[in-house]
């Protein structure tokens, strides 16, 4: 079985770019979860949602970042305009129904680079 | 706001040697688990623990969740190389879906 899909695994970018970040759920997950990870703030949750629809953005960091979830398995994380400080792996992991016993079934993560 | 400390964010060992790595939280917690995560690589969930007092055993690793369930236990008994890389813990309040996640402590095994 396929686990989390995400793409690009690796992106390198210029200040002010726009970065859009994907990710494929397992199939028959309908929790999904967007995480951050930098050696300063360690692994921090940005964006949960659950059967398509946002539950938590708290985490997000400021308006430059957005996130949607167009269809039951798939998800996207843009960043416009990148900045350096974005600089981090972002992991994307999903759960079967999002209840708090759960397993989170984590992404490889696409390493972010903004020069 | 929930904190969860752990502790400590290093250690070196030399093979064979035995490794422990503690989580704590300043609430009460629902559940936690814990998760390792191999350089490059992403997190990948170990255990989880639910009850008071619970000890979970998988080969030659050992977790224990405290009696007051605020705080746990990762324990590896004579480490091997294959265990290197930084091992998480993810603790919830409540029945919150959300996972907060500590630090985590590396382990670097010396061969």
């Amino acid at each position: 079985d396929a686990g989390v899909i995400q793409s690009p695994r690796h992106e390198v970018t210029e200040m002010g770019q726009e970065v859009t970040l994907r990710c494929k759920l397992i199939s028959g997950h309908n929790s999904l979860f967007w995480y951050r990870q930098t050696m300063m703030r360690g692994l921090e949750l940005l964006i949960y949602f659950n059967n398509n629809v946002p539950i938590d953005d708290s985490g997000m960091p400021e308006d430059r970042f957005s996130a949607k979830m167009p269809n039951a398995s798939f998800s996207t994380l843009k960043i416009q305009p990148s900045e350096p400080r974005d600089s981090a792996v972002y992991f994307c992991a999903s759960s079967m129904t999002g209840g708090s016993q759960e397993t989170q079934y984590f992404g490889p993560g696409t390493r972010l680079l903004v020069l | 706001g929930q904190q969860v400390m752990q502790i400590p964010q290093y250690q070196h060992v030399q093979e064979g040697e035995d490794f422990t790595t503690y989580c704590n939280s300043s609430t009460t917690l629902s559940n936690i688990q814990w998760y390792k995560q191999r350089p490059g690589g992403h997190p990948v969930f170990l255990i989880q623990l639910v009850k008071s007092g619970e000890v979970k055993k998988q080969k030659r690793l050992t977790f224990q969740f405290g009696e007051a369930k605020k705080n746990s236990s990762l324990h590896i008994t004579a480490t091997q190389t294959t265990d290197v890389g930084t091992y998480f813990c993810g603790v919830r309040r409540d029945s919150s879906y959300k996972l907060i996640f500590g630090s985590g402590t590396r382990l670097l095994v010396r061969p």
